[in-house]
């Protein structure tokens, strides 16, 4: 069956470091592939999505993740992160024409002042 | 415009009780999704909706069922709640696919305690 990984399920950081957050999937054929964000006690919103076209791909708050089809990757980065991405994020893959989403575990992110 | 809306926020029943949890949406959307999101297993799939009149099983249907009888409201139901069915259960909603990508749209959750 096909599956996401997160490999990283808790990050802590400080204010100012750079994230990097993993997300591999399997399956051989074509994908799209979403990154979402759930703030402490919020629902889930998207961050940033790949649908096509370029594989660099740039979303809100200074995000962007790179889908790598050779390596089955779409890592989650930001260059310098601040208190307020404290929050846990989720990779999610939809398998071409259908019509469901599969998320990986999430990620926990803890950034300190 | 609300966008995707869920009640209650919260319950507590107790074992064998049943409730429905409502979800609404307002943006139009054909495709409605329950998911129920535990500790350290993410999002899974309970039921889902490509279209009014029609439902289809996620990855865990067990133990409940559901209905999409307008297209703007999906509920879900439990029949005789289980303490493993103590969750937060998340609806959403996304547009019929195209230039879209099929992003889902999520509700604020429901937090279900099940004693």
């Amino acid at each position: 069956a096909q599956s996401v990984s997160q490999h990283n399920h808790h990050v802590i950081l400080s204010e100012a470091a750079s994230l990097e957050l993993g997300c591999n999937y399997s399956y051989g054929g074509t994908v799209n592939l979403f990154w979402y964000v759930q703030y402490p006690g919020q629902h889930l919103q998207l961050l940033l999505k790949y649908f096509s076209g370029d594989p660099l791909v740039k979303g809100i708050k200074g995000f962007e993740a790179e889908f790598i089809k050779s390596k089955f990757s779409f890592n989650l980065r930001k260059p310098s992160v601040q208190w307020s991405d404290t929050a846990e994020y989720f990779c999610a893959v939809r398998i071409y024409n259908t019509d469901k989403l599969i998320f990986g575990t999430g990620t926990r992110l803890q950034v300190f002042p | 415009n609300a966008g995707v809306t869920q009640t209650p926020k919260f319950r507590v029943l107790k074992t064998g009780q049943s409730m429905t949890l409502l979800c609404a949406q307002d943006m139009n959307h054909e495709y409605m999704y329950w998911y129920r999101q535990d500790p350290g297993m993410g999002l899974r799939l309970i039921h889902y909706s490509v279209g009014e009149g029609t439902t289809a099983k996620g990855e865990v249907p067990d133990g409940y069922n559901v209905s999409r009888l307008k297209k703007q409201n999906f509920l879900l139901g439990l029949e005789s709640a289980a303490p493993s069915q103590t969750s937060v259960y998340f609806c959403a909603s996304s547009p019929q696919d195209g230039l879209a990508g099929h992003e889902q749209y999520f509700g604020p959750g429901t937090r279900l305690t099940v004693t």
